[in-house]
């Protein structure tokens, strides 16, 4: 069974340009979660997605931004990119909010360097 | 509002010896409580979860946790440490009932172990 996959790996832009990071999750799971992981500022809650909607933001201004697909995938977009925007993104997936089984499983992230 | 405490960013124990990472929580409502491993260039393997069945916690990798609500502690321990071990790992906090919470983690900064030969 495939994992969750993020796309791509390692995306470089400038400060000014927008990056488009996506996430499929694993089959069956209706939920994706975005996280930044930040040097020195540890792993930060982004995103939550399920059916579709957002269902939860953390604390991260509304140039962050994203959608949920009806296959479940997900966009992560990040607008006017500023050099602190330089971080591992990870997605995750669950069963979604019907499931009461809170487990996430991962991917392997996609690492944003902004010049 | 929940928090997370990772006492040691890093930990250095030898081969064989016993594993002993710190996480100490703050919630207002009974939490749910997660240990994550993530090793270098990959994302966050879950190693084990409380949900309050039993206190203590057994996880893969021969990795177990133990629930302490007086101390509101979630220590991660292994008897015998392998080489294998060394990454990076983190503590989690969420609320139970789902509901908004669903899926939100609060993480502790992380603590990278070193195992030595």
């Amino acid at each position: 069974e495939a994992g969750v996959t993020q796309s791509p790996t390692h995306l470089i832009k400038t400060r000014g340009q927008q990056a488009t990071l996506r996430c499929s999750p694993i089959s069956g799971h209706t939920s994706v979660y975005w996280y930044q992981q930040a040097l020195g500022l540890g792993l930060q809650f982004l995103l939550w997605y399920d059916e579709g909607e957002e269902r939860n933001r953390g604390n991260f201004p509304p140039r962050f931004s994203g959608r949920q697909f009806p296959n479940y995938s997900s966009e992560l977009n990040v607008n006017a990119l500023e050099l602190e925007d330089s971080a591992l993104y990870l997605c995750a997936s669950s069963l979604g909010m019907r499931a009461t089984n809170e487990k996430l499983f991962f991917g392997s992230g996609t690492q944003l360097s902004v010049l | 509002a929940q928090s997370v405490t990772q006492l040691g960013s890093h930990v250095s124990v030898s081969e064989g010896a016993l594993v002993l990472l710190r996480c100490n929580y703050s919630s207002s409502v009974p939490p749910y409580l997660f240990w994550y491993v993530q090793y270098p260039n990959q994302g966050l393997q879950l190693l084990l979860k409380y949900t309050s069945a039993a206190t203590l916690v057994k996880g893969i990798n021969g990795f177990e946790a133990e629930f302490k609500k007086s101390e509101t502690s979630f220590h991660l321990t292994k008897p015998s440490a392998h080489m294998s071990d060394a990454a990076e790992y983190f503590c989690a906090v969420s609320e139970r009932g789902g509901g908004t919470s669903y899926g939100k983690l609060t993480f502790g900064q992380g603590t990278i172990l070193t195992v030595h030969p």
